[in-house]
């Protein structure tokens, strides 16, 4: 099976913009997560989505959305661009059977870099 | 809320030597995940521990579960090169099932 895709994977842009990250989950996985991932503050959860459904949310402000597809493929929308959003976002994808979170599969990421 | 600590936050070791972190949580887990992440790369899943007490070994590498369900521990034997990476725990709060990422520790391997 093809694994996590993401792109873009290098992204780069200026205060006060907006941006939009893709994520495609393995073939069968329902479930998608995103993390941002900083030197400072590691790994940090964002929220995750089941069935189209954000199932669970981290301690983000309101400018981080997120929506699901029906086929599960994922997307993440910063607007308004900080300087301190500079990190590498990380999408990760599970098939859980259960309700709660299973064995994450992560992409390869996207570098976004804020100027 | 809820924290995952891990500890050491940094280990830099000659080739040879063995390695431990520890991974400490301020509540209950339902199970607990170790992920590897190399440099530049991304997360990848090592194991998942479930039961109270619960040791596996992959090779070189030995998982605990502590007792309580509230702290896991990851050692290495003997290290190499390929050990290099930052690990991390992750662990389903048994009160939210949520999972949380521990801080990672990352391991340097010195020729």
């Amino acid at each position: 099976k093809a694994g996590v895709t993401q792109t873009p994977r290098y992204l780069i842009k200026t205060r006060g913009q907006q941006v939009t990250l893709s994520c495609s989950p393995i073939s069968g996985h329902r479930s998608v997560s995103w993390y941002q991932q900083t030197p400072g503050q590691g790994l940090q959860f964002l929220f995750e989505y089941f069935s189209e459904t954000q199932r669970n949310k981290g301690n983000f402000p309101g400018r981080f959305s997120g929506r699901q597809f029906s086929n599960s493929r994922s997307e993440m929308n910063v607007s308004t661009l900080e300087l301190g959003d500079s990190a590498l976002y990380l999408c990760a994808s599970s098939f859980p059977p259960r309700e709660i979170p299973d064995t994450q599969y992560f992409g390869p990421g996207t570098r976004l870099t804020v100027l | 809320g809820q924290q995952v600590m891990q500890i050491p936050q940094y280990q830099h070791v000659q080739e040879g030597e063995d390695f431990t972190t520890y991974c400490n949580s301020s509540t209950t887990l339902s199970n607990i995940q170790w992920y590897k992440q190399r440099p530049g790369g991304h997360p990848v899943f090592l194991i998942q521990l479930v039961k109270s007490g619960e040791v596996k070994k992959q090779k070189r590498l030995t998982f605990q579960f502590g007792e309580a369900k509230k702290n896991s521990s990851l050692h290495i034997t003997a290290t190499q090169t390929t050990d290099v990476g930052t690990y991390f725990c992750a662990g389903i709060s048994h009160n939210t099932d949520k999972l949380i990422f521990g801080t990672g520790t990352r391991l340097q391997v010195f020729p």
